[in-house]
């Protein structure tokens, strides 16, 4: 069984900061990645994905992460955060074969100070 | 863009009472799917739906748990006799393809057992 580890359980950074929020996986498969992000009050929404090709994504609102397949990672990163980043972070994989049983890290809740 | 309703956004019971949580998936997606938050906790997959018929399920999604798509554009699930344990965060989730498809969620539905 796959499992998901999100180093970070709760992020403070002022605005125009960096973010770097780590996630891990095990599984021993070909794998899809997806970060998540939840704002207050509102649905989870997909903030990018990977597949296969370009280890590299960009995602909506200036986040990008990056595949790592030697140490299966995959970390999500912002250059300069908002105020608006402000939210919970769910890193997410499943496996190649069945995209409906995603399994979920802990989440991290990013807190932005303007 | 199309989204992922859930009905009703907070439901009280009493323990030992069912509950019928509603979703309305986006009209061209082929997937759905239950998953639940518990406070403070990670996501967890509970079911997963396809061709009418359960495609996958988890060890939450004991015999007190059931799904259905009534109509062709609902889909529920049911907790026949709720329990304290099942005060969580249900989000419904769709999806069009089975193989990596990233997932759509609905807003979630608070379900508070007393």
């Amino acid at each position: 069984a796959q499992s998901v580890s999100q180093h970070n359980h709760h992020v403070i950074l002022s605005e125009a900061a960096s973010l770097e929020l780590g996630c891990n996986y095990s599984y021993g498969g070909t794998v899809n990645l997806f970060w998540y992000v939840q704002y207050p009050g509102q649905h989870l929404q997909l903030l990018l994905k990977y597949f296969s090709g370009d280890p590299l994504v960009k995602g909506i609102k200036g986040f990008e992460a990056e595949f790592i397949k030697s140490k299966f990672s995959f970390n999500l990163r912002k250059p300069s955060v908002q105020w608006s980043d402000t939210a919970e972070y769910f890193c997410a994989v499943n496996p190649n074969t069945n995209a409906g049983k995603s399994t979920f890290g802990d989440g991290t809740t990013l807190t932005v100070k303007p | 863009e199309p989204e992922v309703t859930q009905t009703p956004s907070h439901q009280v019971t009493q323990m030992g009472q069912e509950v019928i949580l509603h979703c309305v998936p986006i009209s061209n997606h082929l997937y759905f799917y239950w998953y639940r938050q518990i406070l403070g906790q990670k996501v967890e997959f509970l079911v997963s739906f396809y061709n009418n018929e359960i495609s996958e399920k988890s060890e939450i999604f004991d015999d007190q748990f059931s799904v259905e798509r009534p109509d062709g554009s609902n889909f529920t699930l049911k907790i026949r006799s709720t329990k304290l344990e099942d005060s969580a965060m249900y989000f419904c989730a769709s999806s069009g393809e089975r193989n990596g498809s990233p997932l759509h969620f609905g807003n979630g539905t608070r379900l508070t057992v007393t």
